[in-house]
């Protein structure tokens, strides 16, 4: 196990259309988190699950955006009538259950690009 | 509301010399601060990370320094390496969940 992994690394898709990407964490990783990063900008938090369970949501995740961790290890995350302002770097990070000092891991991100 | 900043775009330093890679925050509530250094089409790589509790971490190279009560964290490296050139995001959290980002600041190490 080399670390957290993304699919697909590049997705060009027309407006309006759907997308969805996958992340597999690293392997025992309980917590699975989403960020999105955009041009000159840090990455911004989406989302995360603690195993199957989503706990948090950002208000930057609209009713187009949906995300699911159906056996709490990979992740799928859809977007729905894609917008032009949807391109960006999609990051995926995981990270050991426990208390201070547990580092999130990212993987190396899908990068979508809305025409 | 950007509450962790990184006031400086990017950073121009010899090689050899020491790199200070600066960050602020405004929540008084994150508990423990974290830097990742991110290299083009790839995901950020996590550097060094540390307590509230703590005021310095030291990791080979690298340290960084908290300083509470000024709501300020610095990255220092020493000495600056050419495989050091990337960008590095300063990030926060609180109760270790979600991470809050800077803008990142790029550095260029010069040969």
């Amino acid at each position: 196990d080399t670390g957290v992994s993304q699919n697909p690394r590049h997705k060009i898709t027309k407006r309006g259309q759907n997308v969805t990407f996958r992340c597999d964490p690293i392997s025992e990783h309980n917590r699975l988190y989403w960020y999105r990063q955009t041009l000159g900008q840090g990455p911004e938090f989406l989302t995360y699950f603690q195993n199957e369970a989503q706990l948090e949501k950002s208000r930057l995740l609209s009713d187009r955006f949906s995300a699911e961790r159906p056996k709490g290890s990979f992740s799928t995350l859809e977007i729905q009538r894609t917008e032009q302002g949807d391109s960006a770097m999609y990051l995926c990070a995981s990270r050991t259950r426990g208390g201070a000092g547990d580092t999130q891991y990212f993987g190396p991100g899908t990068r979508l690009t809305v025409l | 509301d950007q509450q962790v900043k990184q006031n400086s775009p990017s950073l121009s330093v010899q090689e050899g010399r020491i790199s200070i890679l600066n960050c602020d925050y405004t929540n008084s509530m994150f508990d423990y601060f974290l830097w990742y250094k991110k290299y083009p089409a790839e995901g950020p790589t996590f550097l060094i990370s540390i307590s509230s509790i703590k005021d310095k971490n030291e990791d080979g190279r690298f340290t960084v320094f908290l300083n509470k009560s000024a709501k300020h964290l610095s990255l220092h490296i020493v000495p600056s390496q050419p495989g050091d050139s990337a960008v590095y995001f300063c990030a926060a959290t609180f109760g270790n969940e979600k991470l809050t980002f800077g803008t990142g600041t790029r550095l260029t190490i010069i040969p």
